[in-house]
């Protein structure tokens, strides 16, 4: 298979509080992992593309001071929501894809998101 | 014109129904192509994932691409009340840093036992 664990699943805390979300590829390693949120009856909207070893990429409008990511192994991506505010609650997902030689894609497989509600 | 088109429902059939879930999109360079399985409060899960166009079949499940036409399919045989859940299409491009997936808004599907 290929699974990606997401750590924790849930989160409530008050506002002001820095909240860190793992992502971790279980099975197999994958330079790439992607951070997305997606709000209620709504699909994903990616966020920043992690690569090992090097910054993330951020999509337009993300802050990159609000979300940071490390990506510090082949197998392992962090996302920090810094000092959280109400208007960050939402699901946050994250996915990876397996090392592949050439230029073949792998599919990414997702991990169950996190759950993330600012009081 | 959104680089990606889908329904998004709600679809609600009885059990055993054969289902068609459809996506569009606009751009040629797309090559790669996905369905996902999101649960309620859960990550999208994989199910089919295709480069060429014609069908792929697993199990109930069956993915049709047509590139000549920008099209893709997903139909579900034997539909089961555990195929509750939203399906999202997804594309993705083969050039150098094209790793991200475009999504469509996915469907919601409802089987009726």
């Amino acid at each position: 298979g290929a699974v990606v664990s997401q750590h924790p699943s849930r989160v409530i805390c008050k506002s002001g509080t820095s909240v860190k979300i793992e992502c971790r590829s279980l099975d197999f390693q994958a330079t790439t992992m992607f951070w997305y949120r997606q709000f209620p009856k709504k699909s994903l909207m990616l966020m920043a593309t992690s690569n090992e070893g090097s910054k993330a990429t951020y999509e337009q409008g993300v802050e990159k001071d609000k979300f940071l990511i490390n990506h510090a192994s082949l197998t392992l991506s962090t996302l920090t929501v810094t000092s959280a505010h109400p208007e960050d609650s939402s699901f946050y997902i994250c996915s990876a894809s397996r090392l592949a030689g050439g230029s073949q894609r792998q599919p990414q497989h997702f991990g169950d998101g996190t759950r993330l509600s600012i009081l | 014109q959104k680089e990606v088109e889908q329904d998004p429902g709600p679809l609600s059939v009885p059990e055993g129904a054969i289902v068609s879930l459809n996506c569009t999109y606009s751009n040629s360079a797309f090559q790669y192509f996905m369905w996902y399985r999101q649960y309620s409060r859960k990550g999208p899960e994989l199910l089919m994932y295709t480069y060429s166009s014609g069908n792929k079949e697993d199990g109930r499940f069956t993915a049709q691409v047509d590139k000549s036409s920008k099209y893709i399919s997903l139909f579900i045989r034997d539909s089961q009340p555990s195929d509750s859940a939203t399906y999202l299409c997804a594309v993705q491009g083969t050039g150098a840093g094209s790793y991200q997936l475009t999504f469509g808004k996915g469907t919601k599907l409802s089987v009726i036992p």
